[in-house]
């Protein structure tokens, strides 16, 4: 079976400090997805990483797939209240041409002012 | 207009009653998904569909039964609502995959149902 697990489960920090949220499984996935979701609301997509090393970027955000395609890292750089929510990722599950998503349990952020 | 509408967005029920969560989308995707969040627990699959005559189990689909009535309506049925089933009830829509393989899920606003 495969999982994703996530770590920490909650993190809560001062306005202006960076973090860094760790997604790990025993598994090879072709790729990996993060998505953030707020209160109220549905996860969002912020990144999907294809390519075993790839780092990507999104402003304050950096995203890296280990090179062996078994885990990934969220960074964040000078964290803003804005950057609260929950952070979740997740990879195709074992039968990739479902369709289907496995999901980590999530991170939970909440970034103080 | 949200891209995936899911109505109702609370509810509260009792133990025994028959619910129905209902989800339509406007992104013209064939494939539909319902999930369930529970804390710590992330979502969980409960049904997908490919397309109207493609209905598939997930990972927790005991309880739940689902019916795609056109492309754009993929509609969850608790048809004896226990309190275990307690949770916050997700519909997502994805297109075909790309090359990458990658499936990029569109998820609804959620609907909170609560079974005392």
């Amino acid at each position: 079976t495969q999982l994703l697990e996530q770590s920490p489960q909650f993190l809560s920090i001062q306005e202006g400090e960076n973090l860094t949220v760790y997604c790990n499984s025993s598994s090879v996935f072709s790729s990996l997805q993060w998505y953030r979701q707020e209160p109220g609301e549905g996860p969002v997509l912020l990144v999907t990483v294809v390519t075993g090393g790839e780092v990507k970027k999104l402003k304050r955000l950096t995203f890296q797939f280990g090179d062996a395609r078994k885990d990934s890292s969220l960074h964040i750089t000078a964290a803003q209240p804005g950057d609260t929510g929950l952070y979740l990722c997740a990879g195709p599950g074992s039968r990739s041409n479902t369709g289907k998503l496995i999901f980590g349990q999530g991170t939970t952020l909440q970034v103080k002012p | 207009d949200a891209d995936v509408t899911q109505t109702p967005r609370n509810r509260i029920t009792k133990t025994g009653k028959r619910i129905m969560l209902e989800c339509s989308q406007t992104k013209g995707h064939d494939r539909m998904y319902w999930y369930r969040q529970d804390p710590g627990l992330g979502l969980r699959l409960i049904y997908y569909s490919f397309d109207v005559k493609d209905i598939n189990k997930g990972e927790i689909s005991d309880g739940y039964s689902v019916s795609r009535q056109a492309q754009a309506k993929f509609s969850l049925s608790l048809e004896s609502a226990i309190p275990n089933q307690t949770a916050l009830y997700f519909c997502a829509t994805s297109a075909r995959l790309g090359v990458s393989g990658a499936n990029v899920l569109t998820f609804g606003a959620g609907s909170r149902l609560t079974v005392l």
